[in-house]
């Protein structure tokens, strides 16, 4: 299984970009890298997802090195309701049901 | 209208009974799952449910046990609640197997005392 590694807690100020790295150093060949929000008393929303290079959309970026052991997960100018967890998750795309390994989470605090 | 729901919102019970916590999806998607959120909030799969095809994680004691009526829902059926069950559960759907854009309900907080 990948295991996979955050940084338990950042905080930011609004305007800012947040990025969040997550290592998963033993990824195999089919796994994916999708980050997730959530956000108290929620489920987790889904952000993006990618397996190399970037991948970007309207509220985020995702940057996979050559080797894939890390992911970062960037948040271009945050506001106060960004405030929330991110977490990583990183699975295989087939009969994924138990090799599916979330991170611990990310708390991200945005200030005004 | 709500894509993935769950009922109840809250559950509190004694230990040794027999409970269940509902799921239902109107997305369409052809895989369901759950997943259990304990106190520290790390998330943890426990089924995955595909046309059928039922994929367990290897560490969810047998007392948990998943029922899909049709593809619409998968209920979650735990017997012989213990304090340690006490957690949020997380239902989610996704397209398929491939897709990880997984649609999760609000969570059930289940309480064991």
């Amino acid at each position: 299984l990948a295991k996979t590694t955050q940084p338990i807690s950042m905080d930011s100020y609004e305007g800012q970009e947040v990025n969040i790295t997550c290592s998963h150093n033993n990824i195999a060949t089919n796994d994916y890298i999708t980050w997730y929000q959530q956000f108290p008393s929620q489920g987790p929303r889904f952000i993006i997802q990618g397996y190399k290079t970037k991948v970007t959309n309207e509220v985020a970026s995702l940057f996979i090195p050559a080797d894939r052991k890390s992911s970062t997960l960037s948040l271009p100018r945050v506001s106060l309701s960004d405030t929330a967890v991110y977490y990583c998750l990183v699975g295989a795309s087939k009969a994924a049901g138990n090799k599916l390994t979330f991170g611990g989470g990310t708390r991200v605090l945005v200030k005004p | 209208d709500t894509a993935v729901s769950q009922t109840p919102k809250y559950l509190v019970t004694q230990m040794g009974n027999d409970k269940s916590i509902k799921c239902e999806q109107n997305l369409g998607h052809d895989t369901m799952y759950w997943y259990k959120q304990d106190s520290k909030k790390f998330l943890k799969i426990m089924f995955s449910y595909n046309n059928k095809e039922l994929i367990i994680n290897e560490t969810v004691p047998n007392r948990f046990s998943p029922k899909s009526p049709d593809k619409a829902h998968l209920n979650l059926h735990i017997n012989s609640l213990e304090l340690g069950d006490s957690a949020v559960y997380f239902c989610a759907s996704s397209p398929g197997q491939g897709s990880y854009e997984q649609y999760f309900g609000p969570g059930t907080r289940l309480t064991v005392t």
